[in-house]
């Protein structure tokens, strides 16, 4: 089974505060994906890339970066944290353009 | 546009009765569809996808080009099919662009 590991659950930041969400993925797969869950408003796109060190803007990029520099790991970075960006924030690998998706257990970010 | 469109946000049905959750897409060009189930507590995993047309669970979805639906069914409904179920569809760029989601709950 593909694994794809989000190092917390559950997180509580500051206001202001650089924030880094990891992810790990362990079968090689080429794509990776940050979304944000959000009661109501569904999955929503942040960021994704499709190889090392590329990355593509999603629908909702703004106050979000990412980082990509080795095949499994893909960092989901938000540069000066706002209470707007609490949320269960999901990555998901796929091992090619055409398939679907394997989901991590999800973050729950609470900034205060 | 490419868009996804769940139309009801909460479905409550009683076990083993029928259930249809709504699914309709805009998308120029021919489109590729999935569901996606999100049990209590677990992650976001994929139910089924139309281009293998296999049902899973006792889930079938048919993909409507006519109507631009890919609604999903099942005849009858189990306490431990309550979940939240997302459709989506993959985009030109090759990501799959969710709708906002149905929560099933299907009671005793």
């Amino acid at each position: 089974d593909v694994k794809v590991t989000q190092s917390s659950r559950y997180l509580v930041k500051r206001t202001g505060e650089k924030v880094f969400l990891e992810c790990v993925q362990d079968m090689d797969h080429e794509n990776m994906f940050w979304y944000r869950q959000d009661p109501g408003l569904g999955l929503r796109l942040i960021y994704f890339s499709y190889d090392v060190k590329m990355k593509e803007k999603g629908d909702i990029p703004e106050g979000y970066s990412v980082s990509r520099e080795k095949k499994e790991r893909f960092s989901l970075i938000l540069e000066s944290a706002s209470t707007n960006q609490t949320s269960m924030y999901l990555c998901a690998s796929s091992q090619t353009r055409g398939s679907g998706y394997t989901f991590g257990s999800g973050t729950r970010l609470t900034v205060v | 546009a490419q868009r996804v469109t769940q139309p009801e946000k909460l479905l409550s049905v009683f076990k083993g009765a029928p259930v249809e959750l709504k699914c309709n897409y805009s998308y120029s060009g021919s489109p590729e569809l999935f569901w996606y189930v999100q049990y209590s507590r677990q992650r976001l995993q994929l139910l089924l996808r139309h281009i293998s047309r296999e049902s899973i669970k006792g889930f079938t979805a048919d993909l409507n080009k006519g109507e631009t639906s890919f609604h999903l069914k099942k005849p009858f409904a189990q306490e431990e099919d309550s979940a939240m179920y997302y459709c989506a569809l993959r985009g030109s760029q090759g990501n799959l662009i969710f709708g906002k989601g149905t929560k099933l709950s299907v009671k005793p």
